[in-house]
């Protein structure tokens, strides 16, 4: 089965709440990184977070990572409803997975204003 | 600065056909990458270009898919006899390098009738 696992595949809360999405993982990584993806455009990156770190923040997203469990999390705190949209996560095993950034099947989210 | 650009935005054409997708790299970017996204589903890896080094090909699905990367930038996706399972949104995208973050175009979608 595919690398990169996201839960739950949707997520639909209010404005002002927080939104947790995980991700698991099968194989050794070196780094994971989290993507978002408005309905109709490209992918847009958010975070990226190494296999040495276990936690990691920019502005209103908190990343978690814990590779004993090969999971991360992403926590969108105080969410608003322009963070409705589909969370990716990836993950580069580096070289032994080639050249390829594995993608999970996504978390579509929906923020309630 | 300009993001990558991928024309065209939508492609629908009969089965059987040839299609020629495009992607203009952001200026700099060694990187590239062709992904593959079915409705609601995750991405699925096509082929990495790298500088000048032999490109990862091992995503492609069948022989009637191809890439080529001119002079290190431009890159054209190339389906031959065209299925309806190609359809699908084609997703390209760029970085400085292979473990940077990736920088997505808006994707082409393709439909094949």
């Amino acid at each position: 089965s595919q690398q990169g696992e996201e839960d739950p595949q949707a997520l639909s809360i209010q404005e002002g709440e927080n939104a947790t999405m995980n991700c698991s993982y099968k194989t050794s990584i070196n780094n994971l990184q989290w993507y978002r993806q408005n309905s109709g455009r490209g992918l847009v990156h958010l975070i990226l977070i190494r296999s040495n770190e276990r936690e990691k923040h920019s502005g209103r997203l908190r990343v978690t990572l814990d590779t004993s469990k090969k999971s991360s999390s992403l926590l969108i705190t105080a969410s608003r409803a322009a963070d409705t949209a589909s969370y990716f996560c990836a993950t580069d095993a580096g070289e032994t997975s080639g050249s390829r950034l594995t993608f999970g099947e996504g978390t579509q989210l929906t923020v309630n204003p | 600065g300009a993001g990558v650009s991928q024309s065209p935005s939508n492609k629908v054409t009969e089965k059987g056909k040839d299609v020629e997708l495009r992607c203009d790299p952001i200026s700099g970017h060694t990187a590239l990458y062709w992904y593959r996204q079915s409705l609601g589903q995750g991405l699925e890896f096509l082929i990495y270009f790298q500088g000048n080094s032999a490109p990862d090909k091992s995503g492609l699905p069948s022989d009637r898919f191809s890439a080529e990367r001119t002079g290190g930038s431009v890159s054209t996706l190339t389906i031959q006899r065209t299925q309806q399972e190609d359809s699908a949104v084609y997703l390209c995208a760029s970085s400085f390098s292979r473990v940077a973050p990736l920088h997505f175009g808006n994707g082409t979608r393709l439909t094949v009738t």
